[in-house]
């Protein structure tokens, strides 16, 4: 079975500052792996993934995740934040095969401040 | 862009009703999940569907569940006598390939 950990439930940076959201994963097979925000009263958009191709992903709104099998982390970065990128944060792995079900982790919720 | 469509965005029932709620896929996708997400906890993976079947489903996913595609584009999830511990946000998501694409759920409120 797969697992995701998120280490820290609330993050907060300033604007401009360096957001590092970090992700562990458990999986007994080769996962793929996903980053997805969700705004207040909003469904959950994709903001990057892993599927094995490149281990450095690059996503949406300047976002980007590395993927480190050593580590068995997916951490998300932004060089600078900024006030829209207050949300919460879900990691997930999946397995790449069969139907490739979404487990989810509990979150990290990024307070940007002024 | 296509997107996944649910309805109603909010459903309010009395604890021993059922309720059905409602999702349109992106029309090309073939594989199609339900979600689960109560207030302040992690979202929770319900059940997955393909080739008309159920493929997958969790614990949480008992017997007053069900899921339905009635025709080609419809994906519907039943719950025959709501409890108070339904109360929560549901997401449907489909996918082709990876990623699954996320509807943005339906708030289900059990008094």
């Amino acid at each position: 079975a797969q697992s995701v950990t998120q280490l820290g439930s609330h993050v907060s940076v300033s604007e401009g500052a360096l957001v590092l959201l970090r992700c562990n994963y458990s999986s007994s097979v080769p996962p793929y792996l996903f980053w997805y925000v969700q705004y207040p009263n909003q469904g959950l958009q994709l903001l990057l993934k892993y599927t094995s191709a490149a281990t450095l992903v690059k996503g949406i709104n300047g976002f980007e995740a590395e993927f480190k099998k050593s580590e068995t982390s997916f951490h998300l970065t932004k060089p600078s934040a900024h006030m829209s990128d207050a949300a919460e944060y879900f990691c997930a792995v999946s397995l790449s095969f069969g139907n490739e079900k979404l487990t989810f982790g509990t979150g990290t919720r990024l307070t940007i401040i002024p | 862009e296509p997107e996944v469509t649910q309805t109603p965005s909010h459903q309010v029932t009395q604890m021993g009703q059922e309720v059905i709620l409602r999702c349109v896929p992106i029309s090309n996708h073939l594989y199609f999940y339900w979600y689960r997400q109560i207030l302040g906890q992690k979202v929770e993976f319900l059940v997955s569907f393909y080739n008309n079947e159920i493929s997958e489903k969790s614990e949480i996913f008992d017997d007053q569940f069900s899921v339905e595609r009635p025709d080609g584009s419809n994906f519907t999830l039943k719950i025959r006598s709501t409890k108070l511990e339904d109360s929560a946000m549901y997401f449907c998501a489909s996918r082709v390939n990876q990623p699954q694409h996320f509807g943005d759920g339906t708030r289900l409120s059990i008094l």
